[in-house]
């Protein structure tokens, strides 16, 4: 199993400019979450899902969207970027919502200029 | 919004030197987590408590939840400089719009055990 997988690793966006993280996990996962992560600030929830076809807004979703047609997918597109955006994305897995461990994958670190 | 402060915010030891860092919170969560995470990557799980008073032991780091659930603590005894990393803790709380559940998390210790 690759657990969960992020692409790309890196990338700099121009100020308006879209972008979609991908996200795939292979465990079957029925949840599935993405994160940001600010330097000092711990862990923010963007979006979650449930399962396929069911997404939610999680603490910080503004300038965010996200869809869910598989199981295995989640990705995040990011509409006009801004500078606010800059930040590591992480996107994490698991198979029950309450009290089950999440598995995250290895981040993407996008910044905007 | 459950808010949980950690402390200390950074912190430097000695190798095999003990520490104990703190997840504080005003709020009654279900479960806490325990995450750390290495330059790089994400954050992997280390424990989950569930259980008020409970204490759960990982080779040379023990966990404890406080009895009356809104904090915990993490203990590492005798660091190495394996334990470099940031330790994040996260609460369980329910989503009540959505009626899920999601994780609230700390903003972590990042610890640096000196060889």
């Amino acid at each position: 199993n690759a657990g969960v997988t992020q692409t790309p690793k890196f990338r700099i966006l121009k100020i308006g400019q879209s972008m979609t993280l991908q996200c795939t996990q292979d465990m079957n996962h029925n949840y599935m979450y993405w994160y940001r992560q600010d330097p000092g600030m711990g862990l923010k929830l963007i979006y979650y899902s449930v399962g396929a076809g069911i997404t939610d807004k999680g603490e910080v979703p503004n300038g965010y969207n996200v869809s869910r047609s598989t199981t295995e997918d989640f990705p995040l597109r990011l509409e006009l970027a801004a500078p606010s955006q800059t930040s590591v994305y992480f996107c994490a897995s698991s198979y029950w919502g309450k009290g089950d461990t999440q598995y995250f994958g290895p981040g993407t670190r996008l910044t905007v200029l | 919004t459950q808010l949980l402060e950690q402390s200390p915010q950074f912190l430097s030891i000695q190798e095999g030197e003990n520490l104990t860092v703190y997840c504080n919170s005003s709020s009654v969560f279900s479960s806490l987590q325990w995450y750390r995470q290495e330059p790089g990557e994400g954050p992997v799980l280390l424990v989950t408590v569930v259980t008020g008073g409970e204490v759960k032991k990982l080779k040379r780091l023990t966990f404890q939840f406080g009895d009356a659930r809104k904090d915990s603590s993490l203990h590492i005894t005798a660091a190495q400089p394996g334990d470099t990393g940031l330790y994040l803790c996260a609460g369980d709380s329910r989503n009540s719009g959505a009626g899920s559940y999601q994780l609230t998390f700390g903003k972590g210790t990042k610890l640096s055990v000196i060889p």
